[in-house]
């Protein structure tokens, strides 16, 4: 069974511009997770998904930040327009309904913004 | 808000046995998480603790103790692929199982 999924692995952009990260959960995990590692800093929680639906979004920085699941399966993440404190490591997280707490990561996009 | 406090770093000896401890003040608790992560890799769930006690899986066992805000992590017979970051979190209250990350130890298993 293939494993969570991110693209790009490594995204090199400059301040300003605007960038799309995508995660493809494992296939049937109606739970889809965003969190997101500054250097330095732990892991920190962005988002969650329920199928299609938003279910928390308390950890979304801001409004330059925007996620959507249409369809209920993959999932892409844009940031427009990008600032240098949102570079960090993205990493996307999928888990089954009636098991939510064993989350399966997904290797994370390297964002670096210039 | 939720304070996550474990050790930096930790070395030892391939094949001997470590303890990761993890303690934690949060305004609400759900249950404890451990993860490994590897350099450059997706973190790994190891376990997730609700109720006190020592639950054992293989090589590795953690333990909670929820009147104390502490848990540990302990590793058997360490091999060298051990090497690695080890995250403790916590999730609140309510069903969202979110956890909220420390920092992590890292653990460097030598010869």
């Amino acid at each position: 069974e293939a494993g969570v999924t991110q693209f790009p692995s490594h995204s090199v952009i400059e301040k300003g511009q605007t960038v799309t990260l995508r995660c493809d959960p494992i296939s049937g995990h109606d739970n889809l997770y965003w969190y997101r590692r500054v250097m330095g800093k732990e892991i920190k929680f962005l988002l969650h998904f329920v199928k299609e639906s938003k279910q928390d979004e308390s950890g979304m920085p801001n409004n330059r930040f925007l996620a959507e699941r249409t369809g209920g399966t993959y999932s892409t993440l844009k940031v427009q327009p990008a600032e240098l404190e949102d570079s960090g490591v993205y990493f996307c997280a999928s888990s089954q309904i009636w098991k939510p707490y064993e989350q399966y990561f997904g290797p994370g996009t390297r964002l670096t913004v210039t | 808000g939720q304070n996550i406090d474990q050790p930096t770093e930790m070395t030892a000896t391939e094949g001997a046995i470590v303890q990761i401890n993890c303690t934690y003040q949060t305004s609400g608790f759900n249950g404890l998480f451990w993860y490994q992560q590897h350099a450059g890799e997706a973190p790994t769930f190891l376990s997730y603790n609700v109720l006190d006690g020592l639950e054992e899986k293989g090589r590795f066992s953690s333990f909670l103790s929820r009147s104390k805000g502490y848990s540990y992590l302990l590793l058997k017979e360490l091999q060298m692929k051990d090497s690695a970051s080890y995250l403790c979190a916590v999730s609140g209250t309510g069903g969202s199982y979110i956890p909220t990350f420390g920092r992590g130890t890292s653990l460097i298993v030598h010869p």
